[in-house]
């Protein structure tokens, strides 16, 4: 059974850079897609970035979230399974909880249990 | 891009049934959704994916009593027989070549 674990610092300072990792038991991840999804309290969830293996490249292809891409850069590690997000120049608008997800083939998702990011000032 | 579009709020009695509806933007009428629960302090959960056609499939362990369908543009998440755990968010989603897109949520009271 697929297992995704988040990991990282629960506090980051303000202009500096968030990263976080997401570990995959139960699954290749050289397969399906992987993404990154967050939530501030009380509001709505945002995609925020996915990264795969391309089968003709064998390495990492990206899409970003428009709103973020200038500040955002995943990848992702076969050798580890484990997969990364590194969110640079953070503001208290990027404290949030933050999801690691898996989209399979056929358009099934399943989330990490999520870890909850503080920017201090 | 696609956008989806959901009412922020919805309300039901113990033991009714609701419909929660979800609406892709002009263009995208033909792709599939999914649709995820929240409860309260909880990660997400998959619930379902929903084609075009009407279709769906539900993931692991989620009861009959929730059920898909669609009609044009609308996505639809019914669940009968409503019971106090259902009271949560529900959003849906969509992705494409580029980007997965989600909804504003629908918060479901049941009463």
């Amino acid at each position: 059974q697929l297992q995704l674990q988040e990991s990282g610092p629960g506090l980051v300072k303000a202009s500096e850079t968030l990263s976080l990792t997401c570990a995959v038991s139960g699954d290749s991840i050289n397969s399906h897609y992987w993404g990154w999804i967050r939530q501030p309290a009380g509001k709505g969830l945002e995609w925020i970035g996915r990264v795969f293996i391309s089968g003709t490249l064998g390495y990492g292809t990206t899409n970003y979230s428009p709103s973020l891409k200038s500040r955002v850069a995943m990848s992702i590690d076969s050798s580890t399974s484990r997969f990364s997000l590194r969110l640079t120049s953070v503001t208290a608008a990027d404290t949030a909880v933050y999801y690691c997800a898996e989209r399979t083939y056929s358009g099934s998702l399943t989330w990490g249990q999520g870890i909850l990011v503080t920017v201090s000032s | 891009q696609p956008v989806l579009t959901q009412s922020s709020s919805a309300s039901a009695s113990l033991g009714s049934s609701v419909k929660l509806t979800c609406t892709l933007s002009n263009g995208h009428s033909n792709y599939m959704i999914a649709w995820h629960q929240q409860q309260p302090g909880e990660a997400p959960r998959y619930l379902m994916k929903i084609e075009g056609r009407g279709i769906y499939n539900k993931g692991s362990g989620v009861p009959d009593r929730f059920s898909g369908s669609s009609s044009g543009a609308d996505r639809y998440l019914t669940i009968s027989n409503l019971q106090s755990e259902d009271e949560a968010d529900y959003y849906c989603e969509t992705w494409d070549n580029s980007a997965w897109v989600f909804g504003g949520g629908t918060k479901l009271t049941v009463l």
